[in-house]
């Protein structure tokens, strides 16, 4: 079946150790986006890419980057992760970025910042 | 900017029982509305989507949502929930200009008693 793979799906770092999170699709969906999901709160878009071009919400702390080496994959970088960064992280993808384009979810990373 | 407010953080019903989902919106033009669910520990799963036409969609697992323009709503209904419907569900919106992201509600937790 055609999906979209994050891993790893729990993921433990120490306080300002850098860390990378995968995801990979199969649904050769050209734009892929990061969301970062804090407890009980609503997912937020970090960035997201159409095709090779890299599109940062304003509000994304310079502390968070991605690589998209190809069209299957993303990464989230986050740099210098800090306590309030603890989050689970989505990866998603869709068939081009208008509004009605269906976005596809991921299981998720859980973050966990030690 | 476009918003969504979801005025119920947590609701309880009995399995067998009917359920409505409230989501409000704020959007000057015609919103691109979804609903999404997210059982634990999973990521999103799109159950329905509204962009124009026929102000009551149906959607997958038995949901439907009306849209009703006048009152900014977009409220998910089921007529006899399932033990399998607990999970978080989030109302969202997008836009057709300018940013391009979803924008989520902050969620309403399902919990079904037997």
């Amino acid at each position: 079946d055609a999906m979209v793979i994050q891993n790893p799906r729990y993921q433990v770092t120490q306080f300002g150790k850098p860390v990378t999170l995968s995801c990979s699709q199969t649904l050769n969906h050209n734009v892929m986006y990061w969301y970062q999901q804090k407890s009980s709160q609503a997912p937020k878009l970090l960035f997201h890419y159409y095709d090779k071009d890299f599109n940062n919400e304003a509000d994304t702390p310079d502390n968070f980057q991605s690589r998209r080496p190809n069209t299957s994959f993303c990464f989230l970088d986050i740099r210098s992760p800090g306590l309030g960064d603890a989050a689970m992280y989505l990866c998603a993808t869709s068939r081009g970025s208008q509004p009605t384009s269906e976005q596809y979810f991921g299981p998720g990373t859980r973050l966990t910042v030690t | 900017a476009q918003s969504v407010t979801q005025p119920d953080i947590h609701i309880t019903v009995s399995e067998g029982a009917s359920l409505e989902l409230r989501c409000n919106y704020s959007y000057g033009a015609t919103p691109y509305l979804f609903w999404y669910v997210q059982s634990p520990g999973q990521g999103l799963q799109l159950l329905l989507k509204y962009f124009s036409g026929d102000t009551l969609v149906q959607g997958i697992k038995g949901f439907e949502a009306e849209f009703k323009r006048s009152q900014s709503s977009f409220n998910l209904r089921k007529p006899s929930v399932h033990w399998s419907d607990a999970a978080e569900y989030f109302c969202a919106v997008g836009a057709d200009t300018g940013r391009r992201a979803l924008t989520f509600g902050s969620g309403t937790r399902l919990q079904v008693q037997p």
